[in-house]
């Protein structure tokens, strides 16, 4: 599994947009970017994912630079609800048997 | 999104006894699950993967005989934490996926051994 950096945290004021960085330098052809989340004592949820181009959902947009070396999760308007620990993991898709490997992720803080 | 359930969502056992933890996946057949543990402020690391009918695949250091899996189902695991000890105190997630669908975690087990 390619490894992932991410910064150890970060703060973010609520109503203000929230940019986490991600560096996958070593990331193959056929993998994915996938980006969960977890909030105090409980399980991950999933955000979204990509492979090469750009992808937004409801929660959050994933920009993923042309060499793919890098990508960044933006939540477009933060809330205190989106404090929690932001995990950047790339992998092979359509394979569900295949195990996430966890980083230490990011930790945003966000404020009043 | 797929929902992954958990059973009990905290347990407190005495040091040498055995404890069960379930994990269902609601409305999809889960075909592999994952067990993860995490202690506190550290990151969730896999213990295992199990697939339906046939016996799990543990991570490197993980004592297969203390942490027994069975997934004798498309929707229900259980992991078996035999003769606990108070190390192995830690938060339990599972999570639940199909051949070709994400991985859908689970609320989390907070297990204390006193």
């Amino acid at each position: 599994d390619a490894k992932t950096t991410q910064p150890p945290s970060m703060d973010c004021a609520e109503g203000r947009a929230a940019n986490l960085p991600c560096n996958h330098s070593t990331i193959s052809g056929n993998e994915y970017v996938y980006w969960y989340r977890q909030i105090h004592s409980q399980g991950p949820q999933y955000i979204i994912h990509g492979l090469k181009n750009n992808e937004t959902n409801e929660m959050a947009s994933l920009i993923i630079t042309e060499d793919r070396k890098s990508s960044t999760l933006i939540l477009p308007h933060a809330t205190l609800r989106d404090t929690a620990v932001y995990y950047c993991i790339v992998r092979l898709m359509n394979t569900g048997f295949q195990k996430l490997v966890f980083g230490t992720g990011t930790r945003l803080l966000v404020s009043p | 999104g797929a929902v992954v359930s958990q059973h009990p969502s905290r347990v407190i056992c005495k040091s040498g006894t055995s404890v069960k933890i379930e994990c269902r996946s609601l409305d999809f057949q889960a075909t592999t699950m994952f067990w993860y543990r995490q202690f506190p402020k550290q990151s969730l690391m896999l213990m295992a993967t199990s697939n339906e009918g046939s016996k799990a695949t543990y991570e490197q250091g993980v004592e297969k005989d203390k942490f027994l899996i069975n997934h004798a189902s498309l929707t229900l695991s259980t992991l078996t934490v035999t003769s606990a000890h108070p190390e192995d105190s830690s938060f339990y997630i599972c999570s639940a996926s199909s051949s070709y669908n994400e991985q859908f975690f689970g609320p989390g087990t907070r297990l204390t051994v006193l």
